[in-house]
Parts: structure tokens; C-alpha cells; sequence
């Protein structure tokens, strides 16, 4: 089945630690995204990439990196700048312009201990 | 700057009952989409339902339309028939596009938490 996979789906890191988020596609969607989501707060952009060896910031990259090496996979790193990392981190992919919507991923919640 | 406006952060209904979602937002543009998601606890967003902002005809899926006032600014979302696998978090979304086609953004609302009460 097409689909998209985050790993894992729990994360725990200590402060001071950086930490690589997965998200892989089988969709065949030339784009990919990265959305952070806190209570009552909905879904931020983080990073976006609209095709292989290109991405943009969004709305929130302070403290994160991404790297888009192949059209399957847009992993996030969380950095030890990001000065509040704990949340839970969705990716999603479409086709060139998104006009049918955004797929999602099942999530990765992310835990700083 | 494009804002989604969710006012109610709690809603519940009785089973078999209808209930709306509403969603407002602020744009200059013209030219546009709009979406209602749904996520459920497991917090996989699923897409319910789409409006292309030139047609004037609210889009229906199944049990879930919409009421599309372009004027207004408001796109609502109406669930019929509620069933206990409604409730979720639903989150209204505004699609700004772009000339070049890419680069389209959302803009999330904050989400209306919905409860369905058997």
C-alpha cells in the first residue's frame, strides 16, 4: 500500500543532543513536508521541499535541518538550538502544488528529557 | 499574511445528530482551496473534504459538506448522521497558491476538538 512512514513513533532525547526524525514515501509525490503540532497551537511549518536537493524554511526552521538526497525520503534533524523541542512532528508529501491535499504520516512525538 | 480562525475549541453532539464546524479566514486572494481535516486519536491527519474557491457549488463527501461563503470568508463543515468514529480533532486549512505552481502553502487553523456522545 502507498503510504507514508514516520519512525519512530516515540522519541526521547536528552538536552544538548541532536536527533534525526524519518520520513520515508512511496507516493511517488514530488513534494514533502515537515509540520510541528503543540496544543491549541495547530500545525506549523518547519521545512518543505518541492523537489530532490532542494528544500525552504517555513514558518519555524530555527534549530532544525532537513535533507532531501532522494524523491522517497525528507528526514528532519532537531537540533540542539531548538531551544523547545518537545512536540509531536508530522510529515506529509503531495503532488507538485498540493492541490488534492496533503498525505500525512502517523506522527513522531518527540520527548526531551 | 493568511489567517484560519477556528472559534470553537470544543464542540459535542449525540450521536445520529448533526453538527457544524465553523472556520473563517483572511486572505486578499482571490484564487484559492480550502480543506477540513480530520485527526483522530491515533493523530493520523486525514483529509475530509475540499473546496476549489472559484466553484460556487459546496462540496459534499459522503455524510460531510461544507458551507462555502466566499464573501463571508467562512467555510463551515457539516457532519450528518454523527457516528461515534467522528470524533477527532478537526482542522481547517487554507491553501494559498503560488503563480509558478509550487510553493502552495496550508495554513492550519487551530483545530475544533469534537466529541460524539453515544
Amino acid at each position: 500500500d502507498g503510504g507514508i512512514t514516520q519512525s519512530p513513533k516515540y522519541l526521547f532525547r536528552k538536552e544538548g543532543q541532536n536527533v534525526t526524525l524519518s520520513c520515508e514515501q512511496n507516493l511517488n509525490h514530488d513534494a514533502m513536508y515537515w509540520y510541528r503540532q503543540d496544543p491549541g497551537q495547530g500545525l506549523r511549518l518547519i521545512y518543505y521541499s518541492q523537489i530532490v536537493n532542494d528544500f525552504q524554511k517555513g514558518d519555524i526552521a530555527e534549530g532544525y535541518s532537513v535533507s532531501r538526497e532522494k524523491k522517497e525520503s525528507f528526514p528532519l534533524t532537531v537540533t540542539s538550538a531548538q531551544k523547545n523541542p518537545t512536540a509531536f512532528y508530522l510529515c506529509a508529501s503531495s503532488t507538485q502544488g498540493g492541490l488534492y491535499g496533503y498525505t500525512f504520516g502517523s506522527g513522531t512525538r518527540l520527548t526531551v528529557v | 499574511a493568511q489567517t484560519v480562525t477556528q472559534s470553537q475549541p470544543e464542540m459535542s453532539v449525540q450521536e445520529a445528530e448533526t453538527v457544524t464546524l465553523s472556520c473563517t479566514y483572511d486572505t486578499s486572494e482571490n484564487n484559492y482551496y480550502l480543506f477540513w481535516y480530520k485527526q483522530p486519536p491515533s493523530r493520523q491527519m486525514i483529509l475530509v473534504i475540499r473546496q476549489e474557491a472559484y466553484k460556487q457549488q459546496n462540496a459534499t463527501e459522503n455524510r460531510f459538506s461544507v458551507n462555502f461563503q466566499k464573501a463571508a470568508k467562512s467555510f463551515s463543515l457539516k457532519i450528518s448522521d454523527s457516528q461515534l468514529g467522528d470524533t477527532a480533532m478537526y482542522f481547517c486549512a487554507f491553501m494559498k497558491l503560488v503563480s509558478s505552481g509550487t510553493g502552495n502553502q496550508f495554513y492550519f487553523g487551530t483545530g475544533t476538538s469534537l466529541t460524539v456522545i453515544p
